[in-house]
């Protein structure tokens, strides 16, 4: 069965600074990866993707993450972090090894940026 | 392009009444479409993957005849939650993908609130 992790619940960093929110997988095929963002009482906002390709994706505000199949790893990552930043990030897995549509999602990490 | 809407965003019943939440694509159409389920602090688990045209199929656990789903057209999905008791109060959020457009990514809904009394 596919699986997320997100293994901080929450990452503290001060604004200006590089930030990383990290994620691992489990899939029995081909993973497609997405990161999610989700503000208070809000849906959730596409980021970015991985399907395939190069391995490092760009998204939006400024958000790229990293795929690493040998350790099955999809990083979030931005340069410069903003106040505004601070939300609740999910990344989630669709494993194409199955016949399921849906997202699998991480537990979530909660992102606080400091000014 | 790619919104999804949900109607209504927050709603308030008494223990015993049933709620129907919308989910609308907007601006594509959606064969399927994704019925998610949010608990306070936590992340979010699928309920059902809702098919145009045809029945529903629920992830395990997930009482087919309490949360009824509806997908009567490409840009409509109803979630209904019949006989809604307090410990149904959650954050229901949908999603759909624009297939058409050859999408990987699923578009969510804002999400409704149910408070159930």
């Amino acid at each position: 069965a596919q699986s997320v992790a997100q293994p901080e619940d929450q990452v503290n960093v001060a604004e200006g600074n590089p930030l990383t929110v990290k994620c691992t997988y489990s899939v029995s095929g081909n993973p497609y990866l997405f990161w999610y963002v989700q503000y208070p009482n809000r849906g959730l906002q596409f980021l970015l993707k991985y399907i395939t390709g190069d391995n490092l994706v760009k998204g939006s505000y400024g958000f790229e993450a990293e795929f690493n199949k040998s350790q099955t790893s999809f990083h979030l990552k931005k340069p410069s972090a903003l106040v505004s930043d601070s939300a609740l990030y999910f990344c989630a897995v669709r494993d194409t090894g199955t016949g399921r549509r849906a997202l699998t999602f991480g537990s979530g990490t909660r992102l606080q940026v400091q000014p | 392009g790619a919104v999804v809407s949900q109607h209504p965003s927050w709603v308030i019943c008494k223990s015993g009444t049933s709620v129907k939440i919308e989910c609308r694509s907007l601006d594509f159409q959606a064969t399927t479409m994704f019925w998610y389920r949010q608990f306070p602090k936590q992340s979010l688990m699928l309920m059902a993957t809702s098919n145009e045209g045809s029945k529903a199929t629920y992830e395990q656990g997930v009482e087919k005849d309490k949360f009824l789903i509806n997908h009567a057209s490409l840009t409509l999905s109803t979630l209904t939650v019949t006989s809604a008791h307090p410990e149904d109060s959650s954050f229901y959020i949908c999603s759909a993908r624009d297939q058409l457009a050859g999408a990987y990514e699923q578009y969510f809904g804002p999400g409704t609130r149910l408070t159930v009394t």
